[in-house]
């Protein structure tokens, strides 16, 4: 399978832990983002990396969230301090830098803060 | 500010034709995408416009105006499976920003 994997698909988590996600896009992708859906809502942007260098963050992203992708690879997403507002399916996507940016999803990590 | 506006939910029947539209407002444009997500997935790419037209794939066709803002993607022979969220999306400078999505129930 070649296409967006995400790790963990789920995750349970009590308020005001940290936790992170990983992605791994498709190898020869070079964009990667980061998105957050909550139910009956439109994926929302939160990061965006060409290849190693983030190059966009939403103004909604606050400090608590940071997102890295050391070797322009694989990308990780931690959550500091979690509240439960933080509640939602966390999607990586990824593009190749040419043609239609067409952006490929990952299957999504469901988060849940109790 | 940047609007993205698509129809919440729509009904349709087996075998039959439907058109979900969609309007946007965006400070800047480089192409309008189409995706479809079932329940509990990830959404997938369904057709792409940067050129005012029609652009059609399979029974899935998709209409572009950027004078005005609009875009509908149209689902022919309607099947069971294509019962879904379908989301629009606008692209401009690496960010995409989707509309909430249109809820798709495709009844026998």
């Amino acid at each position: 399978d070649t296409g967006v994997s995400q790790d963990p698909r789920h995750k349970i988590t009590k308020r005001g832990q940290n936790v992170t996600f990983r992605c791994d896009p498709i190898s020869e992708h070079n964009r990667l983002y980061w998105y957050r859906q909550t139910l009956g809502q439109g994926p929302e942007f939160l990061t965006y990396f060409q290849n190693e260098a983030q190059l966009e963050k939403s103004r909604l992203l606050s400090d608590r969230f940071s997102a890295e992708r050391p070797k322009g690879s694989f990308s990780t997403l931690e959550i500091q301090r979690t509240e439960q507002g933080d509640s939602a399916m966390y999607l990586c996507a990824s593009s190749s830098s040419g043609g239609t940016y067409e952006q490929y999803f990952g299957p999504g990590t469901r988060l849940t803060v109790t | 500010g940047q609007n993205i506006d698509q129809p919440t939910e729509m009904t349709a029947t087996e075998g039959a034709i439907v058109q979900i539209n969609c309007t946007y407002q965006t400070s800047g444009f480089n192409g309008l995408f189409w995706y479809q997500q079932h329940a509990g997935e990830a959404p997938t790419f369904l057709s792409y416009n940067v050129l005012d037209g029609l652009e059609e794939k399979g029974r899935f066709s998709s209409f572009l105006s950027r004078s005005k803002g609009y875009s509908y993607l149209l689902l022919k022979e309607l099947q069971m499976k294509d019962s879904a969220s379908y989301l629009c999306a606008v692209y401009n400078n690496n960010d995409m920003r989707f509309g909430a999505g249109t809820r798709l129930t495709v009844k026998p």
